[in-house]
C-alpha cells in the first residue's frame, strides 16, 4: 500500500524564523505536488515538482524532490503570518496520494 | 480560478435519502474526480472520470456512483446517506496530456452533513 506521511502534522511557530516540512513516501514516483488550503477554502496548487533533484521557488516557500530518498521538503523562510495555513503534498502514482496536512500557524 | 463549480455548496439531509452533487467546469478537460476530505485524512479519491461515460472507482468508492454524460459537468450520488458520509467534497480537474503533469485544480467544494 503506497503511504505518504507528512510530517509534523502540526506547526506553530513565530515570525521570521525558518521552518521545513517533510514528506516521506513509500513508493517509487518522480512527480509531487504541493498544495495550499486556507481554513474553510478550496486547495491551491503551490509547486509541481517533476523530477529528481527538482527545486522550486516561490517567495518565501522553496519545495525540492529527492526521489531516491523518497523525500520531499517544503521550506518556509523567515515565516509571515500570511503564510498560515494547512500544507498537503501529493505523490503522483497512478492517481494522486495524499498526505494528511500539515497544519502551519505563524504568530507575530 | 479554473471555472470549476460546484453545488451546492452546502447540505443538511438525513440518513437513507438520496444526496446528488454536481461539479461543472467550464474549461474542456478531460480528466475530473471526486474526492472526499475528512480531518487527518488528507484527500481521498473516491471516484475519476477519463472522458464522457467513462469512470472508475477511487480508493473510497463504496456507497457511491458517480455519472458523467456531459464533458463538462461530473455528478456525485450517494444512493442512501450514512452519517460516515458527512464530510467535504471536493472536484478537481486535469488534462493529464501525454508527458504532461498530473497537477490538478479544486472546485470551491461541498459541505454535507447527514444527520
Amino acid at each position: 500500500e503506497l503511504k505518504v506521511e507528512q510530517n509534523p502534522l502540526f506547526l506553530s511557530m513565530q515570525e521570521g524564523k525558518n521552518y521545513t516540512i517533510y514528506c516521506n513516501y513509500s513508493t517509487t514516483s518522480d512527480r509531487l505536488y504541493w498544495y495550499r488550503q486556507d481554513p474553510g477554502k478550496s486547495l491551491e496548487s503551490l509547486f509541481v515538482l517533476l523530477s529528481n533533484g527538482a527545486v522550486k521557488q516561490e517567495g518565501r516557500l522553496m519545495a525540492s524532490l529527492d526521489t531516491k530518498a523518497r523525500l520531499s521538503t517544503l521550506h518556509i523562510t523567515a515565516a509571515v503570518h500570511d503564510l498560515s495555513a494547512t500544507y498537503f503534498c501529493a505523490v503522483d502514482y497512478y492517481q494522486l496520494i495524499w498526505g494528511a496536512g500539515t497544519k502551519l500557524i505563524i504568530k507575530p | 480560478d479554473a471555472g470549476i463549480t460546484q453545488s451546492p455548496r452546502h447540505k443538511v439531509t438525513e440518513t437513507g435519502t438520496p444526496v446528488t452533487l454536481r461539479c461543472h467546469q467550464t474549461e474542456n478537460h478531460r480528466y475530473m474526480y471526486w474526492y472526499r476530505q475528512d480531518p487527518g485524512h488528507g484527500l481521498r479519491l473516491i471516484h475519476y472520470s477519463y472522458g464522457v461515460k467513462d469512470t472508475d472507482k477511487g480508493e473510497v468508492s463504496d456507497g457511491y456512483s458517480v455519472s458523467r454524460s456531459k464533458t463538462e459537468d461530473f455528478l456525485l450520488t450517494l444512493e442512501s446517506a450514512t452519517s460516515s458520509q458527512t464530510s467535504v467534497y471536493f472536484c478537481a480537474i486535469t488534462d493529464r496530456l501525454a508527458g504532461g503533469t498530473n497537477e490538478q485544480f479544486f472546485g470551491p467544494g461541498t459541505r454535507l452533513t447527514v444527520l
